[in-house]
């Protein structure tokens, strides 16, 4: 078991409304990363937060927001949800040096009907 | 276009041989090459990170191997074990100023039969 965890597990949320997922990171780590993973795809990159600063982002509309707190613990934000928007949602804590290894939560299921 | 395959979607093998899963890449200059394990409705677990200048890591009953050359990296579980069933996936980082990414393939759904 990693110490990240993720909250909650599974959400169901209509088109067009707003999600928040939330993440802690595992102790000692100032990293924290979001992938989606669509079902059986690999987990494509969200965004990356380093010291509370956006430190990178992947290819997703500005609809996908994040934040990160002093604490390091993180939260995705996702407007106007779409049904493509369904995916389960992945949070990884790191130390935040190159090549350093992902330690991945459980995830977040978010279903939009 | 930068592509990661994961050439089988599936493999199946029985107990006690070795599993061999490739991923190659196109497009890419990697940093490093790192292998997850994920089960069903789990995160990934991160197995084993090689580096672009490394040819070879070993761990345990796990091996990878890294060729920049052929831009493939192949990763074997000797011995295998019903428990080694579950999806693995390859993940790599490119050199420069975006190695924060990592781009993951599709994975590979290895099953071990007793």
């Amino acid at each position: 078991e990693t110490g990240v965890t993720q909250s909650p597990t599974h959400l169901i949320k209509t088109r067009g409304q707003q999600v928040t997922l939330r993440c802690s990171s595992q102790s000692g780590h100032n990293t924290v990363s979001w992938y989606q993973q669509a079902l059986g795809q690999g987990p494509q990159f969200i965004f990356q937060y380093y010291r509370e600063e956006e430190n990178g982002r992947g290819n997703f509309p500005p609809r996908f927001s994040g934040l990160q707190f002093p604490n390091y613990s993180s939260e995705l934000n996702v407007n106007a949800l779409e049904l493509d928007d369904s995916a389960l949602y992945l949070c990884a804590s790191s130390s935040g040096g190159s090549g350093e290894k992902l330690f991945f939560g459980s995830g977040t299921q978010l279903s939009v009907l | 276009s930068q592509k990661i395959e994961q050439n089988s979607e599936a493999l199946n093998i029985q107990e006690g041989k070795t599993a061999t899963l490739t991923c190659n890449y196109t497009n890419y200059s990697p940093a490093y090459l790192q292998w997850y394990r994920q089960d069903p409705g789990r995160g990934p677990v991160f197995l084993l990170l090689i580096r672009e200048n490394e040819k070879e890591k070993r761990k345990e009953r796990l091996k990878v191997t890294f060729d920049t050359t052929l831009k493939q990296s192949l990763f074997h579980i000797t011995a295998s074990q019903p428990a080694d069933s579950a999806t693995y996936l390859c993940a790599l980082a490119n050199s420069g100023g975006s190695n924060y990414k990592l781009t993951f393939g599709k994975g590979t759904l290895l099953t071990v039969n007793p």
